[in-house]
């Protein structure tokens, strides 16, 4: 089967920089995605790696490490606004997807 | 349309009812997933469509469940004899097949509760 384990819960203050971590156990991997869920939100994709390294879009930086069964997403110059749930997600054999529990990020100022 | 349309936003039903739950996904958009979010917790998977191919039915959590898309386009999730524990958030995703790298768009659920 599959598993993923991510923190439950980050604080972190405004203007700095947090990771959240994302471990996973798949067979078929494919790729990792990231998912932002405010509360009451819908799930917004954010990145996805199917390398290993690291893929950035502005102020969100996604990491993937095949051989570890690793990948983070790293927020810098942190807003109030991204107070939000944080989900990762594998994609294992092409079409199917299994996303963790998420991580609960609180910023505060 | 813009996005993927979910309906009703709400759903209260008394438990042992049976009830629907509308996906509109994105228009030309081939892969249809329905999930499961129980309060504060994951995204579970339910099923999957893909095009004409047969779904994915492989996260249906009993028999209870079922769901159908007509024409490629509209999706049905349908509970029976509903229970007090699939009180959740049920979550429509849709996108172009094999775009993983653009991610699913979601819709913004259908909050059931089963009194």
């Amino acid at each position: 089967g599959q598993s993923l384990e991510q923190p439950s819960e980050v604080t972190a203050v405004e203007g700095a920089i947090v990771q959240m971590n994302c471990t996973y156990q798949t067979s078929g991997f494919y790729g990792l995605s990231w998912y932002q869920q405010h509360d009451g939100g819908a799930p917004t994709f954010l990145s996805y790696n199917a390398l290993d390294g690291l893929e950035e879009t502005g102020r969100f930086s996604s990491f993937l490490s095949r051989s570890d069964s690793y990948g983070y997403l790293l927020l810098q110059e942190l807003q109030m606004k991204d107070s939000a749930s944080y989900f990762c997600a594998v994609i294992y054999n092409f079409n199917k997807f299994y996303f963790g529990s998420g991580t609960k990020l609180n910023v505060k100022p | 349309g813009a996005g993927v349309s979910q309906s009703p936003s709400n759903k209260v039903t008394e438990k042992g009812k049976d009830v629907e739950l509308r996906c509109d996904p994105i228009s030309g958009h081939t892969a249809l997933y329905w999930y499961r979010q129980s309060l504060g917790q994951g995204l579970e998977f339910l099923i999957y469509f893909q095009g004409n191919s047969a779904p994915d039915k492989s996260g249906l959590p009993s028999d209870r469940f079922s769901a159908e898309r007509t024409g490629g386009s509209v999706s049905t999730l349908t509970i029976q004899r509903t229970q007090q524990e699939d009180s959740a958030v049920y979550l429509c995703a849709s996108s172009f097949f094999r775009q993983e790298a653009y991610g699913y768009t979601f819709g913004s659920g259908t909050r059931l509760t089963v009194v």
